[in-house]
């Protein structure tokens, strides 16, 4: 089964750091585009970030630019976003998804929870 | 960067009811456009791809059309299990754009 399965969320302070991980299974990681997308409570989607296939090309939204860093190891078909000077507006599931033809995200994961306060 | 623009942003309608929703992008876009569905507490799932074409296994009663700037999805007969949360995408490139999104629930 093709699925991706996100982790690392948790409680973190206002200037803290994070890193999220998203595992991949059913799939080879290294062979697609990926993104990062996230849902503030009770809000709608929002495009975080994306990376090439073998992360030497990554975009971000500009109001993470600077901040948030996305990453992979295709060797361990994991996905990663490093998140620095996180603010509450931060705040929100983050989900990674598979970039595939027709430029479609599927699938998505279940999604990780990052709450930013003090 | 493009605006996406979706209506109504919630909707109330009966079971068996046809549904339309509509997405307005603020420049031409050809049909780069997609539909996702998302239920409450679950991550979001493709129904339609490039306005018109429907992902595998999606039920029949779900369609979209248009191109250019103006696109309509449509549930031809509302069914209990529809409930969600349904949102435009556009994706040419970066920055990726999704609609605000629309909230149905059942009359």
């Amino acid at each position: 089964e093709v699925q991706v399965v996100e982790s690392g969320g948790a409680l973190v302070q206002p200037g803290g750091s994070l890193r999220l991980s998203c595992a991949a299974s059913g799939f080879t990681l290294s062979s697609y585009w990926m993104h990062w997308v996230r849902q503030a409570p009770g809000k709608g989607l929002v495009w975080v970030s994306r990376s090439d296939n073998d992360g030497r090309s990554t975009s971000y939204a500009d109001s993470v630019k600077g901040r948030f860093t996305m990453s992979r190891d295709n060797a361990k078909n994991t996905l990663y976003l490093q998140m620095n000077s996180l603010r509450a507006e931060d705040t929100a599931v983050y989900y990674c998804a598979r970039d595939v033809p027709h430029r479609r995200f599927d699938p998505w994961g279940q999604g990780t929870l990052v709450i930013v306060s003090s | 960067d493009m605006q996406m623009t979706q209506s109504p942003s919630s909707l109330s309608a009966s079971v068996g009811d046809r549904v339309t929703i509509t997405c307005q992008a603020s420049q031409d876009i050809s049909n780069y456009l997609h539909w996702y569905q998302q239920k409450p507490g679950k991550a979001p799932k493709l129904l339609i791809y490039d306005a018109s074409n429907l992902e595998t296994g999606v039920p029949s009663r779900f369609s979209g059309s248009g191109s250019g700037t103006d696109f309509t999805f449509t549930i031809s007969s509302l069914q209990p299990e529809d409930i969600a949360t349904y949102y435009c995408q556009y994706y040419q490139d970066v920055p990726v754009t999704f609609g605000q999104g629309t909230r149905l629930e059942i009359k």
